[in-house]
Formats: C-alpha cells, structure tokens, sequence
C-alpha cells in the first residue's frame, strides 16, 4: 500500500537552510504536499507540486521532486524562529480524490539560536 | 473569515462516557474528514463525508461514528470510549472531489480518555 515516511526531528541554527525530506511508495502519485503545523494549531498547506515538475519554487521556499527515487524535499533558506514547526509531507494517490490523501509522520524542525 | 471551527479544545473523559465533537466550515465545501493525530504516526483518517448524507469509512473508523445531516456541519461520536482514544483530533474540509484540494484543518481538540 502507500506510504509516506520522514524523519521525525531536524534542528538547525537560526539563519541557516532546512532540508526535510520524505519518500513515498506510489510513483503514480499526482500531487505531492507541504503542511505545516504550528503549536496548537491544525495544519496549513505550505506548497504542492504536480507530479510532472521537478522544482517549484516560492519566496524562501524550495521543493524538489526526485520521481525516480520517489524522494520529495522542502528546502526553507535563511530559517526563523517562526519556521519552527512540524512539517508533513503528504501524497495523492492516483484512483483517489484529496478525500485519500496520505500523510507522512511531520518532522519537527526546531530552530537553535 | 474561512474556517474550520472545532470544539471543544480540550476534553478529558472516563471511559465509557458518550461524546461527541463538533466540527463546522463556513465555506460551503462538500468535502469534510476526522482524523487522529498521534506521535509518531502522523495523521490518520478516521472518517471522510463528500457530501451531505455521504460518509466512509477512512484508515481507523473502530470506535467512531459521523454523521452528516448538514453541509456544514460534520460531528465524530464516540459512542463508548477507550483510553486508546486519547489523541488530538483534527476536522479537515476541502472544496470539492479535484485532485489538488486544498485541506482547510480546525485547531485541533486534545482528548484524554481516562
């Protein structure tokens, strides 16, 4: 079955860029999500890329999308104590609606001073 | 302001004792879900309703039920629950059936069976 899987914890130094990264099993997967969760409150989606790019690329905000090794990663440049937060990388499977979306475990970024 | 409104927040309970948490959007989306957040696990879907009168089943539907009379309104019952029900509980709604829909997400409520 599917699967989206990450690593649980990241700390990085204030200023410096956070790479998350995730795999996923389906490689028919159509769409491919960033949520992100602040303390205390549900997730916002962050950004999303099509299955049919390699990059995307918003403000401080970088996802590549290696289909080939099912490797997905959101690179965030110049990293802020508001950047921490827990990170969930989540897939689409393709028979399905966003009704089916898959997500991984987050990683918790953590910003050192 | 578009939201995704849940309550309560916190909940602690005995188990055994029926309960339910309501879950409201005011941005008229078919699409409505429960799912579970628990470490390490990430999100699991409970239960999943694209429209009214709709509902399914997600990943971990034992010990649940929803129902969904309204369009905007999407409750989860917890009709006899168990310490294992202890979680944080998100209510999520989304546009419609598009492939890319954006998750609208509530803040979450903290259950603690005891």
């Amino acid at each position: 079955g599917e699967d989206v899987e990450q690593s649980l914890f990241l700390s990085v130094r204030e200023g410096d860029s956070s790479v998350i990264n995730c795999t996923y099993t389906d490689s028919s997967s159509t769409y491919l999500y960033w949520y992100k969760q602040e303390p205390g409150a549900g997730l916002q989606l962050l950004t999303y890329i099509f299955s049919n790019m390699d990059m995307k690329q918003d403000q401080r905000l970088t996802v590549l999308l290696n289909k080939k090794d099912k490797h997905l990663s959101l690179r965030i440049a110049d990293t802020q104590t508001g950047d921490s937060a827990i990170y969930f990388c989540a897939e689409t499977p393709p028979y399905s609606s966003a009704s089916k979306i898959i997500f991984g475990s987050g990683t918790r970024l953590s910003i050192r001073p | 302001e578009a939201q995704v409104t849940q309550n309560p927040r916190y909940l602690i309970t005995v188990t055994g004792k029926k309960l339910t948490v309501t879950c409201s959007q005011n941005m008229n989306h078919e699409y409505m879900s429960w799912y579970r957040q628990d470490p390490g696990l990430g999100l699991r879907q409970i239960y999943y309703s694209m429209n009214v009168e709709v509902t399914d089943k997600g990943d971990v539907p034992e010990g649940y039920k929803v129902s969904r009379k309204e369009k905007r309104n999407f409750p989860l019952i917890l009709e006899s629950p168990s310490p294992n029900q202890t979680s944080l509980y998100f209510c999520a709604s989304s546009a419609g059936r598009g492939r890319n829909e954006k998750l609208f997400f509530g803040s979450g409520t903290q259950l603690s069976v005891l």
